[in-house]
């Protein structure tokens, strides 16, 4: 299966909290997990990607949680700010095609 | 540097038409890839090409078409346009194959 599911769909936090998106996926041969963020009329930004065999990755406020047993990967936003307020992509890029399988994207919602 | 660009930023087309759609990729970049991203979903992945190969095909008709020029650049062609295929469509460039995926801003067609 090269599905990626993404919850929640949507997500509200106030300035300053933190904000956390889930994915799972059940292919074991995926490569490697980005998150992606994406504004109304552009295209996604690649926030941060992480191995398998790495368990946590930091970059600023933003931080990968990956659990290979569970095939599960979350995305933190620490001292989540209004400018963070966009849509949020998980994925998984599958080498054998070269393609990323993206989930089905949360819209989040940081209010001052 | 110069981001992944694309060309046209918005096109409107009637169904059966037929467009091209152009990528040029971040410099240095030797991997083309194109998603579909229909409004509220995730991008699908369309086509992946690198070293001006084919390494890639998703799940979409033969109607659409792609190839990458000796410069990487690359054209995406759908022939007898559709209703549903109107989108934002996708160019992304990366490194290598497998190597993280970085997106232009999109066309946006619309079909009538």
């Amino acid at each position: 299966q090269q599905q990626v599911k993404q919850s929640p769909q949507s997500l509200i936090v106030q300035k300053g909290g933190i904000s956390i998106i889930n994915c799972a996926y059940e292919n074991t041969a995926f490569d490697y997990f980005p998150w992606y963020q994406q504004f109304p009329g552009k295209g996604p930004a690649l926030l941060i990607a992480i191995r398998p065999d790495v368990s946590e990755k930091k970059e600023g406020r933003f931080t990968i949680s990956f659990n290979k047993s569970a095939k599960q990967f979350s995305l933190h936003i620490m001292d989540s700010q209004p400018g963070d307020s966009a849509t949020y992509f998980c994925a998984a890029f599958y080498n054998q095609g070269g393609k990323l399988i993206f989930g089905q994207g949360t819209e989040l919602s940081v209010k001052p | 540097d110069a981001g992944v660009t694309q060309s046209p930023t918005h096109l409107i087309k009637t169904r059966g038409q037929q467009v091209t759609l152009r990528c040029s990729p971040i410099s240095g970049h030797k991997s083309v890839s194109w998603y579909q991203q229909v409004l509220g979903q995730g991008p699908q992945f369309i086509f992946q090409y690198y070293e001006k190969e084919e390494r890639g095909r998703g799940n979409f008709p033969d109607r659409f078409s792609a190839r990458q020029f000796p410069n990487y650049s690359s054209e995406l062609n759908v022939n007898a346009l559709l209703l549903g295929d109107s989108a934002l469509y996708l160019c992304a460039s990366s490194l290598q194959g497998n190597s993280p995926l970085h997106f232009g801003n999109g066309t946006r067609l619309t079909v009538t």
